[in-house]
């Protein structure tokens, strides 16, 4: 059981948008601790997709965004594509642990 | 080309030992941390450590200590995770990732992953 709480499962239609939540504590998302985003299509090894909350890397589609509040992180996805269906993770550092945790995944299906 | 490539997939037999490499290419190599990440089949990514490359200090999580044994080589750029005892739920596949050049501690780079299959 992972300290960061995914939807196991999130779908959405071709051209819409979906909403992936990350859910923490007080002790980690809410402490300001920055939460980071990874897409991993089957088969291969996990992308960083958002990393500090709401930063894209380089070559990231801006169609993928992500934001913070509270306790809780979201990755929004917008124009989905047939392309995005992969598993979803959230991740941070609790650098007053010294540890990294990851959120359990979402496996966004795109109908 | 910036990447790090791990090393091939293993069999091995309970009780048996196993050491995966994770080289690394492109960048300057002790300026970026690597972290291990283990992902059992059909589950979800499991953080395990990581290693100071500019020390060599290792950090692991816990429940990766003790068997779990985290290395470098600086001088062929290449960090090592050494699994001992292997038990059947030490199946699964093994990533390497460079913490990144942002400062924010995500995992900018990934390897392609070592699956080890443990099985009498």
């Amino acid at each position: 059981q992972s300290v960061l709480t995914q939807p196991p499962s999130v779908s959405g239609a071709p051209g819409q948008r979906a909403t992936l939540s990350c859910t923490g504590s007080n002790s980690n998302i809410g402490a300001g601790y920055e939460v980071h985003w990874y897409q991993q299509l089957p088969g291969t090894a996990p992308k960083l997709l958002i990393y500090g909350d709401n930063n894209r890397p380089s070559g990231v589609p801006d169609r993928f965004s992500g934001s913070k509040s509270g306790t809780s992180a979201s990755l929004t996805i917008t124009g989905l594509l047939a392309e995005d269906e992969a598993d979803y993770y959230c991740h941070l550092f609790d650098s007053g642990l010294g540890a990294a945790v990851f959120g359990g995944g979402t496996k966004l299906t795109v109908l | 080309q910036v990447q790090l490539l791990q090393s091939e997939s293993e069999l091995k037999k309970p009780g048996a030992s196993v050491k995966l490499s994770c080289k690394a290419s492109g960048y300057i190599f002790n300026e970026f941390a690597v972290h291990w990440v283990r992902q059992a089949p059909g589950q979800g990514l499991e953080w395990m450590g990581w290693i100071n490359t500019a020390t060599g200090d290792p950090t692991s999580a816990p429940g990766f200590t003790g068997r779990f044994v985290y290395s470098l080589d600086t001088s062929v750029t290449t960090a090592y995770l050494q699994i001992s005892s292997l038990k059947a739920e030490d199946t699964a596949m093994y990533y390497c990732a460079r913490e990144d050049s942002y400062g924010a501690d995500s995992f900018d780079l990934w390897g392609q992953g070592t699956m080890v299959t443990v099985s009498s």
